[in-house]
């Protein structure tokens, strides 16, 4: 069974720092893996994923990731925060299983951006 | 706006009763997800379907139950409701490619149960 594990369910970061949030994930095979961004009381939208091919993964906002199969993770990173950014982001992983792609999530990242 | 719609967006009911959640995919996505967020579980997978069959099952109570319409929305219904089935109800749809098949997913059904 596939598992996520995020590191840090409250991170707070000074207005124009490095953002990290951390998420090592657990599969029998490398599985796809995503980040989602939740902003308060609306859904879920996708920042960024991997499939296949390049291991650096670019998203939206100016977030980006890596997947890094020998340490099992998929870092979230962002060179200078922003308030827009504060939010809570998910960790997510799913089957290389055509047509069954459920999503395994992990707990979450409260990000808060101080001025 | 994905593209996925959900009614309503918030319902109150009491312990007890019967509700039906509501969701309407993208236009030409075949398979419907339903997700639950809560307090206790986090974001859990309850149950996929697609082109109006079961396909994967999830953390589902027996309790709840989903279908999809020929018209390829869908519907979760949860009955006998306790108050620690308050949660937000997601629901995601995805096309149906024989590639990598994205998620979009919808704004949510904010369940509170009294």
């Amino acid at each position: 069974a596939q598992s996520v594990t995020q590191l840090g369910s409250h991170v707070s970061v000074s207005e124009g720092a490095l953002v990290l949030l951390r998420c090592n994930y657990s599969s029998s095979v490398p599985p796809y893996l995503f980040w989602y961004v939740q902003y308060p009381n609306q859904g879920l939208q996708l920042l960024l994923k991997y499939t296949t091919g390049a291991t650096l993964v670019k998203g939206i906002n100016g977030f980006e990731a890596e997947f890094k199969k020998s340490e099992t993770s998929f870092h979230l990173t962002k060179p200078s925060a922003h308030m827009s950014d504060a939010a809570e982001y998910f960790c997510a992983v799913s089957e290389r299983d055509f047509g069954n792609e459920k999503l395994t999530f992990g707990t979450g990242t409260r990000l808060t951006i101080i001025p | 706006d994905s593209g996925v719609t959900q009614t309503p967006k918030h319902l109150i009911t009491a312990t007890g009763q019967r509700v039906t959640l509501r969701c309407s995919p993208r236009s030409g996505d075949l398979s419907v997800y339903w997700y639950q967020q809560s307090l206790d579980q986090g974001l859990q997978f309850l149950i996929q379907y697609y082109n109006g069959e079961e396909r994967a099952k999830g953390n589902i109570l027996e309790r709840f139950s989903a279908q999809q319409f020929p018209d390829l929305h869908s519907e979760l219904n949860l009955s006998s409701l306790e108050l620690g089935d308050s949660a937000l109800y997601f629901c995601a749809s995805s096309p149906f490619r024989r590639v990598y098949n994205e998620q979009y997913f919808g704004p949510g059904t904010r369940l509170t149960v009294t």
